[in-house]
């Protein structure tokens, strides 16, 4: 099962917003309202800061954001931090194995 | 509040068997699923597979049906990630996360347990 496709890098200066697209197909993205996007620091946890699509978890900065539009999500971050430096990782439901799928996988240098 | 711990890291030879866990805390009116997700060096994020603590209703990512064994003890709400013959290429960092029983999201992870396969 393929990941989903992700940019591998977006960079921003402090201040700007940035998007990360995610891309998938019909039967998952496309067919589900199940996208979330974690956050990885480097050595850290993976943090869940977008769930559903659209929800942020209770303690999220409302700087993130998220959306989808066909098969495909983005993540936005507006006013960017240097804290947001950090790799990004959307991930969907499949019903391939009734599981779940990754992206690719994004990293954010704010510049 | 959910808390989900981790084995140690682990150095093991190419051919040993392995069982690495995740320890799981939270509030017993939810259920849980546990799922296993493997990191390899450099490389992004793969889900192997998903367990209902409850029942052990277990789902594989197709790559890794019949790779590994996933499995859980109810009853110290655990959960295991097993190897019968581990390979160089099995070195990664392995994350367990947390997702209650209906939602389509995990939560809450651990800090992974890193697993070196060498000779």
């Amino acid at each position: 099962q393929s990941a989903l496709t992700q940019p591998a890098s977006v960079s921003g200066s402090p201040g700007q917003s940035i998007t990360i697209s995610c891309t998938g197909t019909w039967s998952d993205i496309g067919s589900f309202h199940f996208v979330s996007w974690h956050q990885q620091h480097p050595g850290k946890a993976l943090q869940l800061i977008i769930y559903d699509v659209d929800n942020r978890p209770s303690g999220v900065s409302n700087r993130f954001s998220g959306s989808k539009s066909g098969n495909t999500a983005f993540l936005t971050i507006s006013g960017l931090q240097a804290e947001d430096e950090a790799d990004y990782y959307c991930n969907s439901y499949t019903p391939r194995g009734s599981t779940y799928v990754f992206g690719t996988g994004t990293t954010v240098t704010v510049l | 509040e959910v808390q989900v711990e981790q084995s140690g890291a682990e150095l093991k030879k190419p051919g040993d068997s392995l069982k690495i866990s995740c320890k799981h805390s939270g509030p017993t009116f939810d259920t849980y699923w546990i799922g296993w997700a493997r990191q390899m060096p450099g490389k992004g994020l793969e889900w192997m597979g998903i367990i209902h603590l409850a029942d052990h209703n277990t789902k594989y990512s197709p790559p890794f049906q019949g790779q590994v064994s996933i499995s859980a003890d109810t009853s110290v709400t655990t959960a295991y990630l097993q190897w019968t013959s581990l390979e160089a290429s099995d070195t990664a960092i392995y994350y367990c996360a947390s997702a209650v029983d209906g939602n389509f999201y995990f939560d809450v992870w651990g800090p992974g347990a890193l697993v070196t396969v060498s000779s």
